[in-house]
C-alpha cells in the first residue's frame, strides 16, 4: 500500500479553471502539508493542518484553499488557476513534534 | 523566513569519486533532515541529525550537523550511479520544516 497518495499525477488545464488535488495518507500521522515545488526544485511550505485544523497558512493567495474532511485526507482546491501555478504540488504528513515528513509523488499541473 | 543555501547547485562526478554537499543557514535549527529525490518522486527522507556536532553514517554517506546546528554537510565516498538524484536539506525550527536549494548531483558511469 502506497503510504501517502495523490490525484491526479499530471494536471494540464486552462488559465481560470478551477481544479482540486486530493491527498490521502495511510501512517495514521496527525499532520498533512502542501508544498510547491517550482521550476528551479525549490520546495516552499504553502499549508499545515494538524487533526483536521490549519496549522500553518503561509503568504499564499487565498485562491488556493485547503480542505481536511479527516485527519487521512487533505485536499488543495484552487480557483481562477494562474500561469504562475504552474508547478509540482507535493502532500506530506507527518506525527505532531516529529523530525521527519513523508512525501507523496507529487500532482505536476500546467496551466496553459 | 529562513534560509538554508547549499552549495554546490549543480554537481557532475564521475563514478568512484567523493563529494561533498554542504547546507548553510543562518538560523538556529531543532533537527535538519537530508532528503533525496528522484526524478517524478517526490523527497525521500535519508536522515534527520539533532544533537549539535553529530555524524550519522549511511553506508556510504556521512552526514553532519554544525556545532552552532545552523549548517549540515553531506559527504558520498565512492559515488555510485544510483546517487544520482536531487539532495535537498531541510531544517525544522519546531514549528515547520524549511527546505535547502537543491543540489542536484549527477554520477557518470
Amino acid at each position: 500500500d502506497t503510504a501517502v497518495s495523490q490525484t491526479p499525477k499530471y494536471l494540464v488545464t486552462q488559465m481560470g479553471n478551477d481544479k482540486s488535488i486530493k491527498c490521502e495518507q495511510n501512517l495514521g500521522h496527525d499532520t498533512m502539508y502542501w508544498y510547491k515545488q517550482d521550476s528551479k526544485k525549490f520546495l516552499k511550505i504553502m499549508f499545515s493542518y494538524n487533526n483536521k485544523e490549519l496549522i500553518i497558512n503561509e503568504t499564499v493567495p487565498n485562491r488556493f484553499s485547503p480542505k481536511s474532511p479527516d485527519k487521512a485526507h487533505l485536499n488543495l482546491h484552487i480557483n481562477s488557476l494562474e500561469l504562475g501555478d504552474s508547478a509540482v504540488y507535493f502532500c506530506a504528513t507527518g506525527t505532531s513534534g516529529a523530525e521527519t515528513q513523508y512525501f507523496g509523488p507529487g500532482t505536476r499541473l500546467l496551466v496553459l | 523566513t529562513q534560509l538554508l543555501e547549499q552549495s554546490p547547485q549543480f554537481l557532475s562526478i564521475q563514478e568512484g569519486e567523493n563529494l561533498t554537499v554542504y547546507c548553510n543557514s543562518s538560523s538556529v535549527f531543532s533537527s535538519l533532515q537530508w532528503y533525496r529525490q528522484e526524478p517524478g518522486e517526490g523527497p525521500v527522507l535519508l536522515v534527520t541529525v539533532v544533537t549539535g556536532g553529530e555524524v550519522k553514517k549511511l553506508k556510504r554517506l556521512t552526514f553532519q550537523f554544525g556545532d552552532a546546528r545552523k549548517d549540515s554537510s553531506l559527504h558520498i565516498t565512492a559515488a555510485q550511479t544510483g546517487d544520482t538524484g536531487l539532495y535537498l536539506c531541510a531544517g525544522e525550527d519546531g514549528n515547520q520544516f524549511y527546505f535547502g536549494t537543491g543540489t542536484s548531483l549527477t554520477v557518470i558511469p
